[in-house]
């Protein structure tokens, strides 16, 4: 079963709009991680943010992490047509050493 | 990408027949994993190796066995493909304890007959 769950399964905005992407997860986490997927390729870590941490910043990429909801969004700011993928969250739960869980992903679509 | 190559990237077979793919790094890291990627599924994990002969399963291992003989190759068997084994196959890598960032692979795309 998959821990982690994506919202909305696929977006489409314009360039220079701002991407949001929700996750959603079942148990206690160590972890929480995004990773992007180009068409036909393997996935890329992004960001990484622990149980004890609420917001991270990586270039355009803000993360926050709700663990009293279960829950983390992804905020891609000043998307480009380069941030066309798809993106995916992946818990680190407690009960599941080393383990992780993917969600089915969000696919983005950034037109020009 | 990380040193991370798998092979072969694309394969069409029979069901019944077995099947072998391989992932080889040339990072030395420790862990080694093996997912399967599927449409509304996301990645699932079907077994990882935590060191040179240790290896464990994942949530989908039903079908599959691995083997590492040496830090730099993981190999993924399916010992007779079914159907329902057509999927896009990654590997991936890590240097850290417990579930941090993973390095992947390009993937490789079976297709079972």
């Amino acid at each position: 079963s998959q821990q982690g769950e994506e919202d909305p399964q696929a977006l489409s905005i314009q360039e220079g709009e701002n991407a949001t992407m929700n996750c959603s997860y079942k148990t206690s986490i160590n972890n929480l991680q995004w990773y992007r997927q180009n068409s036909g390729r393997g996935l890329v870590h992004l960001i990484l943010i622990r149980s004890n941490e609420r917001e991270k910043h990586s270039g355009r990429l803000r993360v926050t992490l709700d663990t009293s909801k279960k829950s983390s969004s992804l905020l891609i700011t000043a998307s480009r047509a380069a941030d066309t993928a798809s993106y995916f969250c992946a818990t680190d739960a407690t009960d599941s050493w080393g383990k992780l869980q993917f969600g089915a992903g969000t696919q983005v679509v950034v037109t020009p | 990408d990380a040193g991370i190559t798998q092979s072969p990237r694309h394969k069409v077979t029979e069901t019944g027949t077995p099947v072998t793919l391989r992932c080889h790094q040339t990072e030395n890291h420790r862990y080694m994993y093996w997912y399967r990627q599927d449409p509304g599924h996301g990645l699932r994990l079907i077994h990882y190796s935590y060191g040179v002969k240790d290896t464990d399963k994942g949530e989908v291992s039903d079908g599959y066995s691995v083997s590492r003989s040496k830090t730099e190759d993981f190999l993924l068997t399916l010992e007779s493909a079914t159907s329902s084994q057509t999927s896009v196959y990654f590997c991936a890598i890590s240097d850290q304890d417990g579930a941090y960032e993973q390095y992947f692979g390009p993937g490789t795309r079976l297709t079972v007959t």
